[in-house]
């Protein structure tokens, strides 16, 4: 059974800092997703990271992956307000299948 | 990215009722649909894919009696919770897979049993 754990679960962090969160998987996985929500809110799709070594940036939030290990990261640089929500990453079995979510991990950015 | 939409957005109904969830894909033609239920303050948890034609397939621990999911054409996925008890509150999102590569998200359909 596959398993996705993201940490932290929970992350306070200043305006302007720098922080990264982690999201690991148990089996072998080459298609991972990263997902906001806003309270309320459904998904919003942030990046898919489709193999090994993918990178993807927008704005302030880099997305990698690394399968070798079962890690993608999602990166946050100079936070601002707007980003506060929770992120989900999300990995797939096989092309087209199911989508395992993590825990989430519900990111506040402070004045 | 896909449309998708979700009717009601939300919904309250007492106990014993059933309610029916529908789902769209608004702008292509869907084979796959997924339906997920999410708790307030956890993840989503995937209840059943809903293939287009033929019987939905049920994660274990999904009752398929009482979680009824009819995919009867290429746009619609119908899901209706009979017999609704408080512990059926949830939100309830659909997703549709779009050429078999991602999954869309629908807005999602707050239930509330009282």
């Amino acid at each position: 059974e596959l398993k996705v754990e993201q940490n932290p679960l929970f992350l306070s962090m200043q305006e302007g800092k720098n922080y990264t969160i982690y999201c690991n998987y148990s089996t072998t996985s080459d298609r991972l997703y990263w997902y906001r929500q806003d309270p309320g809110k459904s998904l919003e799709s942030l990046f898919v990271l489709l193999s090994n070594g993918a990178v993807k940036q927008e704005g302030r939030l880099m997305a990698s992956l690394d399968t070798k290990a079962r890690l993608s990261t999602l990166h946050i640089t100079a936070a601002v307000h707007d980003l506060s929500a929770t992120y989900f990453c999300a990995v797939e079995e096989t092309s087209g299948s199911r989508l395992t979510f993590g825990e989430g991990t519900q990111l506040t950015v402070n004045p | 990215g896909a449309v998708v939409s979700q009717h009601p957005s939300r919904v309250i109904c007492k106990s014993g009722t059933s309610v029916k969830i529908e789902c769209r894909s608004l702008d292509f033609q869907a084979t796959t649909m997924f339906w997920y239920r999410q708790f307030p303050k956890k993840s989503l948890m995937l209840m059943a894919t809903s293939n287009e034609g033929s019987k939905a397939t049920y994660e274990q621990g999904v009752e398929k009696d009482k979680f009824l999911i009819n995919h009867a054409s290429l746009t619609l996925s119908t899901l209706t919770v009979t017999s609704a008890h408080p512990e059926d509150s949830s939100f309830y999102i659909c997703s549709v897979l779009d050429r078999g590569i991602e999954q869309y998200f629908g807005p999602g359909t707050r239930l509330t049993v009282t």
